[in-house]
Parts: structure tokens; sequence; C-alpha cells
């Protein structure tokens, strides 16, 4: 059972135009939530958060937008850039009783120069 | 501190083969976490420890996956009877203390384990 789902596998984006990736979770308990950018052979860095009493989260060209009725997020990146290129995970985080992690299945991003 | 440590960066086994992975989170960050990523896949969460204790670990571990944190610092991960299901990329985390579950986790650069 996927809890945390991204449905777009791979996104191509025209350098300076904004990319928009999404996320989808199906757990209501869910109440923080992360983005992580991963390049080839290395680790995922964390990129930006939001929990849920917010619905938007602003660092840079970097904003996340959730939208908890609908059970959705989104990571908005404007300008993109082509060192943005690579793949994307959201995950997500209970407020209570756990501090386990449930990530998406990412998404690669590729910004054409 | 140069971060999140793991050792060896690759390991290839035959199946049946026991191997061992170690982490050194940076230090002081009181939470440690193992991942197991494949191909096309999310980082799936196996277990953590706070300091020394694992307060959780995953159904999907097998009883031949054991994690330890003896001291509350670096950790092990090893797999016994290895089998090529195993194969994957095998990845380290971990949080200050104090962390809450909104603060960012510092992965490692992960261990690629291939069973043959």
């Amino acid at each position: 059972d996927q809890q945390v789902k991204q449905n777009s596998p791979s996104l191509s984006v025209q350098e300076g135009r904004i990319s928009i990736l999404n996320c989808d979770y199906t757990n209501s308990m869910f109440d923080y939530f992360l983005w992580y950018k991963k390049y080839p052979a290395e680790g995922p860095t964390f990129l930006i958060s939001i929990s849920s009493i917010k619905d938007k989260n602003e660092d840079g060209r970097f904003t996340v937008f959730l939208n908890k009725s609908a059970k959705h997020l989104s990571l908005h990146i404007v300008p993109s850039q082509p060192g943005d290129s690579a793949v994307y995970f959201c995950a997500a985080s209970p407020s209570s009783g756990t501090y386990k992690y449930i990530f998406g299945t990412g998404t690669r991003l590729k910004v054409l120069a | 501190d140069t971060g999140v440590s793991q050792d060896p960066r690759h390991k290839i086994t035959k199946r049946g083969q026991n191997v061992t992975f170690r982490c050194d989170p940076i230090s002081e960050h009181n939470r440690l976490y193992w991942y197991r990523q494949t191909l096309g896949q999310g980082p799936e969460f196996l277990t953590y420890f706070q300091n020394e204790a694992q307060l959780e670990k995953s159904r999907l571990l097998s009883d031949r996956f054991s994690a330890e944190r003896p001291k509350g610092s670096f950790s092990t991960l090893e797999i016994q009877r290895t089998e090529q299901g195993d194969s994957a990329m095998y990845l380290c985390a971990s949080i200050p203390l104090g962390g809450g579950q909104i603060y960012e986790q510092y992965f490692g650069p992960g261990t690629r384990l291939t069973v043959t």
C-alpha cells in the first residue's frame, strides 16, 4: 500500500520556466511533509518542509503548497535551472506515535538549457 | 563535521553470505534511520534508533536483518543469508538532538549491495 504517491515519474522543463512536482497521500494522520532532492550516487538532501497547520511555505526559488482536504502537496521551482535536474522525493510523517517517514517513489526532473 | 558516512560504498556478495554495513551519523545526532532503496522507488523505511534504543522496525524487515547502535553513535546493519532480492541501496540518515518530525534528515551516500 503506497501511502505517498508521486504519479509522474519524470518531468522536463525549459530553463527559466516553472517546475511543478506533485505528491498525493492517503493517510490522514500525516501532519509533516518534506521534499528531498537526490543526485546520482549521493544520498537525498533536504529542500523544504511544511506542517499541516500551513498551506504554503517558501524558501527562495522553492515553494511548497499543501491542500490538506485533497491530501495533495506540490513543489514549485521558479525559475528552474539546469542544476535543479535531479530526482525529487516527497516524504510524510504523522504528528505523534512515531518518527517514521514514508517516501514517495520520486519524480525525475530534467531542466533543459 | 563532514556529514553522515557509510561504509562500504559498494558490496558484492554471493547469495547465502552475511554482510554488515556501517553508518556514522553526524556527531550528537541522536536519531538514526536505515532505509532501503531499489530502482525506481523511494527510500523505504527499515528501522530507526533514538540513541542506542531501536524504537521502530518495519514489518517488511525479515528476521535475517538486524541493526544495532550499541553506544548511541555509529550503527551497523547486518543481513544474514543474503538473497538476490536484498540487492538495493541501503541509506542511513540522522537527525539532531531535539529534532521533531519537521526536522530534516541528513542522509549518507548509501551502500550499494549486489547479491549474485
